[in-house]
């Protein structure tokens, strides 16, 4: 059974720095993986799907790499901003699931003025 | 717009009621999902459906009941038997490429 971890479980940091928050799976025979969003009592956005044949995707100051192999992804978030406070939530699919995610506990992100 | 629309958006349930959470898309995607989600803590699956009239239990279904009579709706009903339902309960859908879409959730309460 695929399990999800996320590292660190809660981060707190100024203005402008930049961030790599880590998701690690068990399953390396995955199919993709999403990186999520999730802003206090709301539903999830997703941010970046990368496909198993790939490295990393980017969209605009995010950046999530996939080492399917050693079971990791990493999301680098650039230049933060107190507008990134939030929940990111990493989901790989794996091949044997038919489209079903595990979802990784979290890394709950505050970005301080 | 195609979306996910989830209500109500905030249920209260009394001890040995059952009560019934919507979910409707728009997206005509085949797949839909209902997840759970605890305080600080990730989501689990409690079932899934692929495609209409057929759905499956995830990982944690006891004490949950589903059905898919329409592409468009998955409804989940809360029984007497789900013995902590006090939860925050998201739906998502998906079409048979990769992606995910989820609805902004209900929060479920047992008074």
């Amino acid at each position: 059974k695929q399990e999800v971890t996320q590292i660190p479980a809660a981060l707190s940091v100024p203005e402008g720095e930049n961030l790599v928050l880590n998701c690690s799976f068990t399953d390396s025979a995955i199919y993709n993986l999403q990186w999520f969003r999730q802003d206090p009592g709301k539903g999830l956005t997703s941010l970046l799907l990368i496909q198993s044949s790939q490295r990393e995707q980017t969209s605009g100051r995010l950046n999530a790499s996939l080492d399917k192999s050693s079971g990791r992804s990493t999301l680098y978030i650039a230049a933060s901003q107190p507008g990134d406070s939030a929940t990111y939530l990493c989901a790989p699919r794996a091949n044997n699931a038919g489209n079903m995610l595990t979802f990784g506990g979290g890394t709950r992100l505050m970005v301080k003025p | 717009d195609g979306g996910i629309t989830q209500s109500p958006k905030y249920l209260f349930r009394k001890e040995g009621q059952n009560v019934t959470l919507s979910c409707e898309q728009n997206l005509n995607h085949d797949a839909m999902y209902w997840y759970r989600q605890d305080p600080g803590q990730g989501l689990r699956l409690i079932y899934y459906s692929q495609i209409v009239n057929d759905f499956q239990k995830g990982d944690i279904a006891e004490g949950y009941s589903v059905s898919r009579e329409k592409k468009e709706s998955f409804p989940l009903t809360v029984t007497s038997a789900q013995k902590n339902p006090t939860a925050f309960y998201l739906c998502a859908s998906s079409p048979r490429a990769p992606g995910y879409t989820f609805g902004s959730g209900t929060r479920l309460t047992v008074v």
